[in-house]
């Protein structure tokens, strides 16, 4: 089964932009869709958008659309989600979470990275 | 957007009593595309239900999911201490959304 690793905590100025890597090992890169979910703090699950690295193609919530970006470098296999513009609210855990490739569609998400905390201030 | 609601926000029950957990949806699901994760302070989520009644590899059985088009439940039958945690339901019929979630803790 393929695992996640992140990338360590964030401290951001407000406007400024953070890039989060989710590394992927175990597993056939290719065989899986990557996406980000947010946390804030004692607050709900928010996906943001996805990337499916055997197209190139990444997908986005609506709410972050022009503000976040999803990339995928098959050769190490690593996810990557830049968020720009930031401000006070985008305070959060970001996680990865892989699922199973099936075209366009979407998937459950299993498993989870151990989370990123970004936090934003000035 | 599909819009999940989860109730009831809080349940307060003893170890060894049954948890039913409701997740509702401002339309229907496609395929019963829903999933059900437990998360635990300071910790990533966990699949437990995909597709609203499979049981994801290495859950017990004492969880159980059901349901289709906007009414689904997640049940634990008995619960085990470690079972008091926050449960989410979560649509993949279309872009994903996740419901705010209910706390189950210790009465």
């Amino acid at each position: 089964q393929v695992q996640l690793v992140q990338s360590g905590a964030e401290v951001k100025k407000p406007g400024s932009s953070v890039k989060v890597s989710c590394k992927a090992s175990g597993g056939t890169f290719s065989s899986y869709t990557i996406s980000w979910v947010r946390q804030a703090p004692g607050q709900g699950l928010e996906w943001m958008g996805r990337i499916i690295p055997i197209l190139g193609i990444a997908n986005y919530a609506q709410k972050f659309q022009g503000r976040v970006t999803i990339t995928a470098d098959k050769s190490t296999s690593t996810a990557y989600m830049e968020l720009s513009s930031l401000r006070s609210e985008d305070t959060a855990v970001y996680y990865c979470a892989s699922s199973l490739y099936s075209g366009y569609a979407y998937n459950w998400f299993d498993p989870w990275g151990q989370g990123t905390l970004v936090t934003v201030s000035s | 957007e599909i819009v999940l609601t989860q109730s009831p926000a809080t349940l307060s029950l003893s170890p060894g009593e049954r948890a039913t957990l409701s997740c509702g949806a401002s339309q229907s699901v496609s395929s019963s595309y829903l999933a059900w994760y437990q998360q635990k302070p300071g910790l990533a989520p966990r699949l437990l239900i995909y597709d609203a009644s499979s049981r994801a590899t290495g859950i017990p059985d004492r969880f159980s999911g059901s349901g289709s088009g906007t009414d689904f439940t997640l049940t634990i039958s008995r619960l085990e201490p470690e079972d008091f945690a926050v449960y989410y339901c979560q649509q993949y019929g279309s872009s994903p959304t996740f419901g705010p979630g209910t706390k189950v803790d210790i009465k």
